[in-house]
Parts: C-alpha cells; sequence; structure tokens
C-alpha cells in the first residue's frame, strides 16, 4: 500500500523557523509535492522535489531524500498569513499521468 | 490562477438523490480530476480524466461516476447519495501527465442528509 506521514499539528512564532516534515512508503517514487491550503480554499502549489537535494524558493524550501523517503517544507521569517495546513503529496507513475497520493496535512498555527 | 471554476459552491441533499458536480476550465489543459477530502484523510482521488471520453477509476471511485464530453468540461455524479459521500470536492487540472503541479479549482461542499 501507499503510506505518507506528516505531523497533523505544529505551532510556531511570527518571525521564527518551522521545518514539517513527510516520511513516505509508496510503490513506486516520481517526485515529492507541497501545497498549501488556507482554511475553505483550495490547495496551492508551493514545491516540487524529484532530485536529492534543497530547493530554495523565497522564504520557504523543500529538502528531499529519496534513500530515506523523507521530505522537509522549511518556513523562514514565519508570517501570520502562512497559517494554514500543509499537504505532501507523492508522484507516482501509473500510465503515464501524474497519479498524486497526499499526505493528511500538517495545520500549522503562527502566533504573534 | 489557474481558471478552474467548480459549480455548485455549495449543495444539500438527501440520501438516494442523484448529484452532479461540474468542472469547467478554461486552459485547454488535457488532464482533470476530482478529489475529495475528509479530516484524517487528505485528499483522495475519485476519478481521473486524460482526454476527452478517456476516463479511469481512483483509489475511491465506488459510488461514482464521470464524463468528460469536452475538454473543458468534467463531471462528476452520484448516481444515488450517500451520507458517507458528505464532503469536500475539488477538481483539479494539469496541462501534462508528467512534472507539472495539479491546480485546484475552489471546491464544492456537499451535505447529504
Amino acid at each position: 500500500g501507499q503510506n505518507i506521514d506528516q505531523p497533523t499539528e505544529m505551532t510556531a512564532t511570527e518571525g521564527a523557523i518551522v521545518q514539517i516534515n513527510c516520511t513516505y512508503q509508496t510503490s513506486g517514487f516520481n517526485g515529492l509535492f507541497w501545497y498549501q491550503q488556507h482554511a475553505g480554499e483550495a490547495p496551492t502549489f508551493l514545491s516540487y522535489n524529484v532530485l536529492d537535494g534543497l530547493e530554495e524558493k523565497g522564504r520557504f524550501s523543500s529538502f528531499l531524500s529519496r534513500s530515506k523517503g523523507y521530505s522537509y517544507l522549511l518556513l523562514k521569517e514565519l508570517q501570520m498569513k502562512d497559517s494554514a495546513s500543509y499537504l505532501c503529496a507523492v508522484r507516482l507513475v501509473s500510465g503515464g499521468y501524474n497519479k498524486l497520493i497526499f499526505g493528511a496535512g500538517t495545520r500549522l498555527a503562527v502566533h504573534p | 490562477d489557474a481558471g478552474i471554476t467548480q459549480s455548485p459552491r455549495h449543495k444539500v441533499t438527501e440520501t438516494g438523490t442523484p448529484v452532479t458536480l461540474r468542472c469547467h476550465q478554461t486552459e485547454n489543459h488535457r488532464y482533470m480530476y476530482w478529489y475529495r477530502q475528509d479530516p484524517g484523510h487528505g485528499l483522495r482521488l475519485i476519478h481521473y480524466s486524460y482526454g476527452v471520453k478517456d476516463t479511469d477509476k481512483g483509489e475511491v471511485s465506488d459510488g461514482y461516476s464521470v464524463s468528460r464530453s469536452k475538454t473543458e468540461d468534467f463531471l462528476l455524479t452520484l448516481e444515488s447519495a450517500t451520507s458517507s459521500q458528505t464532503s469536500v470536492y475539488f477538481c483539479a487540472i494539469s496541462e501534462r501527465g508528467g512534472d507539472q503541479p495539479q491546480h485546484f479549482g475552489d471546491g464544492t461542499r456537499l451535505s447529504i442528509l
């Protein structure tokens, strides 16, 4: 079966750094996406990793280790608007299409 | 923002009634997907389409059917709604079936009483 684990909830302080972890055990792997989802809204794309290493995009960075089945999303200089759920999704290729398996998401609360 | 419109945005209906949700895109993307999102489960794929009249099942397809007669429209039908199908439904699109991210519509909140 496919299994993706993320912490259910995290809290952090405005201006701080937070790391959200994602571990996966899947049959096949072709990349990992991170999405942000504010309450009551659609998920929006943050980052994509297919090779090992760190991808930096402004205040957000994402890391992947394929050998360990592990990824993390790093959020720096936290702002109140970063309070949201963060979804980790593993890409599996089946018949040439982009099938995503999602974790249950991590709800991040940023406090002043 | 990707041009994706879901309708209706909210619906309340009774057990046993048929329900159809519509996803309309203006991006001319080939791939379209229907997900449901429930607390503790994350997003789960119901059905997807890789072209007009080309559809396939996802991981939670029982009780759902889909149709895609035009590139821009992907319909999700609950033939006889049950309370277990109360959920938030998201449509997503992607240009290719590869490493491009999926872009999501604003969702439909469906309650079945």
